[in-house]
């Protein structure tokens, strides 16, 4: 069965950082982007980024609203992605997947989120 | 590229078609929309993926369809288990962006 968790989330205040997990098993990530989504209470999804292959020379992507501020990697010996959050705001709050698309099944992986609120 | 769901809420009735919109400000390279379905409480699951492809396990009773940078998801005779949130999502040009989504709901 392949998994995907996500872990570190928790309760932070503006302008502190959070690095968050994202661990899989059942399926090898190496040769998959993983991308990044959020999802704040009630509202719609947000892409976050992404980290490509290590044959797209791991390049990463972000989405504006967080362009500077985060740092997404891997760690393909570990079969594990990592989100590097820093100078967080408030608007940062919201359930953080991870997801990785799996090409030759045509399905995609996603966690089951976990949860970062940002607040003073 | 920004994507514009409609309508924001649709309420239909089991057994009934549901036509679905996303319009794009610009051209979709290669028509690289996704549709994504999403229940309270749960991750996104994948629908369609390429604008018209049915993702593994599917029911084909959701197809996809583009023309231009119009594309549209159709869920030809509703189920009780279809009454969920829709987002459209390309994964063309970086920044990857999704739709603001579209409440199926119940009649």
């Amino acid at each position: 069965e392949v998994q995907l968790v996500e872990s570190g989330g928790g309760l932070v205040h503006p302008g502190e950082s959070l690095k968050l997990s994202c661990a899989a098993s059942g399926f090898t990530i190496s040769a998959s982007n993983v991308n990044w989504v959020r999802q704040a209470s009630g509202r719609g999804l947000e892409w976050v980024g992404r980290v490509r292959s290590k044959a797209k020379n791991s390049a990463t992507e972000y989405g504006d609203s967080v362009k500077d501020r985060f740092t997404i990697s891997r760690d393909d010996s570990k079969n594990t992605a990592y989100l590097q959050m820093n100078s967080l705001k408030t608007e940062d709050t919201a359930a953080y997947y991870c997801k990785v698309h799996d090409s030759a099944n045509r399905v995609d992986y996603w966690g089951q989120g976990t949860l970062v609120t940002v607040s003073s | 590229i920004v994507l514009t769901q409609s309508p924001a809420t649709l309420t239909l009735s089991p057994g009934e078609r549901a036509t679905l919109s996303c319009g794009a400000s610009q051209s979709v390279s290669s028509n690289k929309l996704s549709w994504y379905q999403q229940k309270p409480g749960l991750a996104p699951r994948l629908l369609i993926l390429d604008a018209s492809t049915r993702a593994t396990g599917i029911p084909d009773r959701f197809s996809g369809s583009a023309s231009g940078t119009d594309f549209t998801l159709t869920i030809s005779r509703l189920d009780p288990e279809d009454f969920a949130v829709y987002y459209c999502h390309q994964y063309a040009t970086s920044p990857l962006t999704f739709g603001q989504g579209t409440n199926l709901e119940r009649k």
